[in-house]
């Protein structure tokens, strides 16, 4: 039920693009984006509803393919402060919401 | 407005003792969900409840662990008879109403540690 997150970590440089994914075995209805510092609370990023939408703000935004039942995190020009473990949540068709195990990313100067 | 409190921060049990972890949502939310993180890992859902009703507990272990909303104070999660593997960050987050729509907001976490 959980979904799956890929890649597991990935190191860049200031300035760098990335993209993190998020797959599941399960018909979707929502994701959920969230940003998590060492140490600290999961800070929300973004919501995706079904229906093929995309949303960002700043150079951070997100893609959600409800037939593949799957979604990315795009990461334009990378900043230090991008820095953390992203996680992706799912929620299918019955209100169930499952996180992932996360992403770390790491954006060195 | 506050945010979602958690407390205590941090709290330290021995083998056998039982662990209380509380969480009052955000004025206004009605959806509170509990998680478990292991250091280094993800979130691991455990249990979603409103008020007065647990929605979905199918991340909750089937023995010691038990959780409530009451219609008055903060949700609580407890443990009992602590193990050492039940050491861990345990995460609140409170939403408004639907998952679907709404985002979860995240308490500062419980930090237990069992001796």
């Amino acid at each position: 039920q959980q979904p799956v997150q890929s890649p597991q970590a990935v190191i860049l440089r200031e300035g760098e693009d990335a993209v993190i994914n998020c797959s599941s075995s399960k018909a979707l209805y929502s994701v959920h984006w969230y940003r998590q510092k060492h140490g600290e609370a999961p800070v929300f990023l973004m919501i995706l509803l079904k229906g093929g939408e995309q949303k960002g703000h700043d150079k951070i935004s997100a893609s959600f393919n409800e037939k593949k039942q799957q979604s990315s995190l795009y990461l334009t020009a990378s900043q230090l402060s991008y820095s953390g473990t992203y996680f992706c949540g799912t929620e299918d068709n019955n209100n169930d919401m499952r996180f992932g195990a996360g992403t770390r990313l790491t954006v060195k100067p | 407005n506050a945010g979602v409190m958690q407390n205590p921060r941090h709290l330290v049990r021995r083998r056998g003792q039982e662990a209380r972890l509380r969480c009052s949502p955000m004025k206004g939310h009605s959806h509170v969900y509990w998680y478990r993180q292991l250091p280094e890992e993800g979130l691991k859902f455990m249990v979603y409840l409103q008020k007065e009703n647990i929605i979905d507990e199918s991340g909750m272990p089937k023995e010691r662990f038990s959780a409530e909303f009451p219609k008055e104070g903060p949700s609580i999660l407890r443990i009992q008879q602590v193990v050492r593997g039940d050491s861990a960050a345990y995460f609140c987050a409170s939403s408004r109403g639907d998952p679907a729509y709404n985002e979860q907001f995240f308490g500062p976490g419980t930090r237990l540690t069992v001796l």
